[in-house]
């Protein structure tokens, strides 16, 4: 079936640092990919999504382009903020299909 | 513009009790509706999804079930609560099978 392979945490960087949370996947055909973010306590917000191969999803400073020839779908971004603290999902669905299949998630820790 | 809510956002309930979470969404019409469920260290999983009203798919074998009385409701509930329930619920909806789904706030629930 298809799944998602993130790496693991928790990752604590600096402040300004730059960030990467690779992000792989398994899947048959062409699905679509995400980021979210959960900042604690509270629900999932959507941060970005790309949905065909090439495409790059932005927001908020943070980019993922759509790798078909890797299956990857990694989450960078230039110069983190204590604000970005929160924990990243990448998750993956098929058109037609009920199931998001989410990664078990990333928890970023930015230091002032 | 389109809003999900969920209540309660947190609960304390003892093992064996009832339970009834409740999640609504305002502006839009005849949305795709999800119940996942986030336990520690599982990452999110899918428990069921209704694509109208009192049309309900479930995804894991367990002792919840969800109704959907309205175009716009969902409920998850539970007649007799156990340990291994605890976890933070999330609502989610989308439109039609389409790819992308928006989480709500979501509900702790800490069974004791």
């Amino acid at each position: 079936g298809d799944s998602v392979t993130q790496m693991e945490g928790p990752v604590t960087l600096s402040e300004e640092a730059f960030l990467t949370i690779n992000c792989t996947y398994t899947a048959t055909g062409y699905p679509s990919l995400f980021w979210y973010v959960q900042y604690p306590g509270e629900g999932l917000q959507l941060l970005l999504k790309a949905t065909k191969a090439d495409d790059k999803g932005s927001n908020k400073g943070f980019e993922a382009t759509y790798r078909k020839e890797t299956t990857s779908f990694h989450l960078e971004k230039g110069s983190v903020q204590v604000s970005d603290s929160a924990v990243y999902f990448c998750a993956l669905t098929q058109g037609g299909s009920e199931k998001l299949v989410f990664g078990k998630g990333t928890k970023l820790t930015v230091n002032p | 513009s389109q809003t999900i809510h969920q209540w309660p956002a947190t609960l304390v309930q003892p093992v064996g009790s009832p339970l009834s979470l409740e999640c609504t969404v305002e502006g839009t019409s005849n949305p795709n509706l999800y119940w996942y469920r986030q336990a520690a260290g599982r990452g999110l999983q899918l428990l069921f999804y209704s694509v109208g009203i009192g049309q309900i798919s479930s995804e894991v074998p367990q002792n919840l079930s969800a109704s959907r009385p309205q175009d716009r409701q969902f409920i998850l509930s539970s007649k007799k609560l156990l340990l291994s329930d605890s976890g933070f619920y999330l609502c989610a909806w989308s439109i039609g099978f389409s790819d992308t789904q928006y989480f709500g706030p979501g509900t702790r629930l800490t069974v004791l």
